[in-house]
């Protein structure tokens, strides 16, 4: 079966970097795209990034673009966030999602989330 | 960007009653060259990630069961669950795709009466 697994999160100050990880198991992850969606602490879904599966394309909320950057490594079955100048309304949830049929569109498959708090 | 409304913000139903909720876009999601609707519904429970219900609309996502049913064009789109269950109570959210980017609705709670 599908699976999404999150890692990385943790507290960190205001101003630092964190990468978060994916690791996907269960389907031909190189054939998917790829998402990151974060939730603070008792609010709402925010899209953040999409990549295509091959990589080559990707696409940011503005929120995020320039300090955020998503990766993957197909060979891997992984998918990434760079998150650099973190602020304190950077802490949330952060889960990924798989696109729907391969496509953006739509995520039909989330990882349980890994909680990034941002603190000094 | 596109803004994603939905309405109520709660709403407590009764077992077995129905649910009713609604997702108004700033903007049209409707794509003229598909004539398909890029918009979805999402459940999520408390503690847990969202799963997606309802995609292009008004397609059941498979596994979902047919009391979850969409309905909706273009701006204004709707949920329904035609005879609510424990097992629903959660929040509800809209999401459309547009230009390569998501945005979601600020989310319903649907409680029981």
């Amino acid at each position: 079966q599908v699976q999404l697994v999150e890692s990385g999160g943790g507290v960190v100050q205001p101003g630092r970097s964190l990468r978060l990880s994916c690791a996907a198991a269960g389907f031909t992850f190189s054939t998917y795209a790829m998402n990151w969606v974060r939730q603070a602490p008792g609010k709402g879904l925010e899209w953040l990034a999409v990549i295509s599966y091959d990589g080559i394309n990707k696409y940011y909320a503005d929120s995020v673009k320039g300090r955020f950057t998503i990766s993957r490594d197909n060979s891997k079955n992984t998918l990434y966030v760079q998150m650099n100048r973190l602020r304190a309304e950077d802490t949330a949830v952060y889960y990924c999602a798989r696109g729907k049929g391969g496509n953006y569109f739509f995520a039909d498959h989330w990882g349980q989330g890994t909680l990034v708090t941002v603190s000094s | 960007d596109i803004v994603m409304t939905q309405s109520p913000d709660s709403l407590a139903v009764s077992l077995g009653e129905r649910a009713t909720i609604n997702c108004k876009s700033s903007q049209s999601v409707l794509y003229s060259s598909d004539n398909k609707n890029y918009f979805a519904w999402y459940q999520q429970k408390p503690g847990q990630p969202p799963k997606l219900l309802i995609y292009w609309a008004s397609t059941r996502e498979s596994g979902v069961p047919d009391r979850f049913s969409g309905s909706g064009s273009g701006t204004d789109f709707t949920l329904t669950i035609s005879s609510l269950q424990a097992e629903d109570v959660a929040v509800y959210y809209c999401q459309q795709y547009y230009g390569s980017s998501w945005t979601f609705g600020q989310g319903t709670k649907v409680e029981i009466k």
